[in-house]
């Protein structure tokens, strides 16, 4: 089966970068997603196709690849940013994929 | 408003069947790629599978985990999916939430059934 690796946790303080990371395999060959869950809440698209920002999603938000890295970065984070984080992506056996999920701590 | 709602949670013994179904409304149902999704307790979403549009062929996907016990079917006519669970683990216990691709990834995501598996 087809693995995404994220870091378990990530933590920050408030104002400053968050960096997420997702390594796969393939996913330089394949788009990734990235996906907010909040606790008690369902999970929201932030990021589609790597890079573009869901409507809605604010600008601080943002996602790049490189090689078989993906990173969703969060600029000047905000306490409301603390949440579990998951990326998405597949291979041609695995059409889709979620990361083990990185939970964001705001100190 | 654009909404899914899924229902059919429940309690079920190690072996047994349950369905769940989610009702879609305020969109083109039948335009749309609508998969399962599931977070066990303590741990991180897992993709379940998917069924496309029928207009992009209705077929289906699964995760190896459940691929020959579970089945995700659509009604187009009724705006519903659903999710045949069979030979059901206690491993399969999780919230299982219903999505919609709309426009890109899953960008539409219910609220969630619980399931439990347990003797």
């Amino acid at each position: 089966s087809y693995e995404l690796t994220q870091p378990p946790s990530v933590s920050v303080s408030p104002g400053q970068t968050a960096r997420i990371t997702c390594s796969g395999d393939v996913l330089g060959e394949n788009y990734a997603d990235w996906y907010q869950q909040k606790p008690g809440q369902a999970p929201q698209l932030v990021i589609y196709e790597d890079s573009e920002r869901y409507p809605g999603i604010p600008e601080r938000f943002s996602g790049s690849t490189s090689g078989n890295t993906t990173t969703l970065t969060i600029s000047r984070v905000l306490t409301e940013d603390e949440a579990d984080y998951y990326c998405l992506s597949g291979d041609k056996d695995n059409p889709w994929v979620f990361g083990g999920g990185t939970k964001v701590t705001v100190l | 408003e654009v909404q899914l709602v899924e229902s059919g949670g429940g309690l079920v013994k190690p072996g047994g069947s349950l369905r769940l179904s989610c009702a879609a409304s305020g969109f083109t149902f039948n335009n749309a790629w609508m998969s399962w999704v599931r977070r066990a307790p303590g741990k991180g979403l897992e993709w379940v599978g998917r069924i496309k549009s029928k207009i992009d062929g209705g077929t289906t996907d699964y995760a190896a985990p459940v691929k020959g016990r579970f089945t995700i079917s659509r009604d187009d006519s009724k705006n519903t999916l659903s999710l045949q669970m069979n030979s059901l683990k206690i491993g399969d216990t999780a919230v299982y939430y219903c999505t919609a691709s709309l426009t890109f990834g899953m960008d539409v995501w219910g609220q969630g059934t619980t399931v439990t598996v347990s003797s």
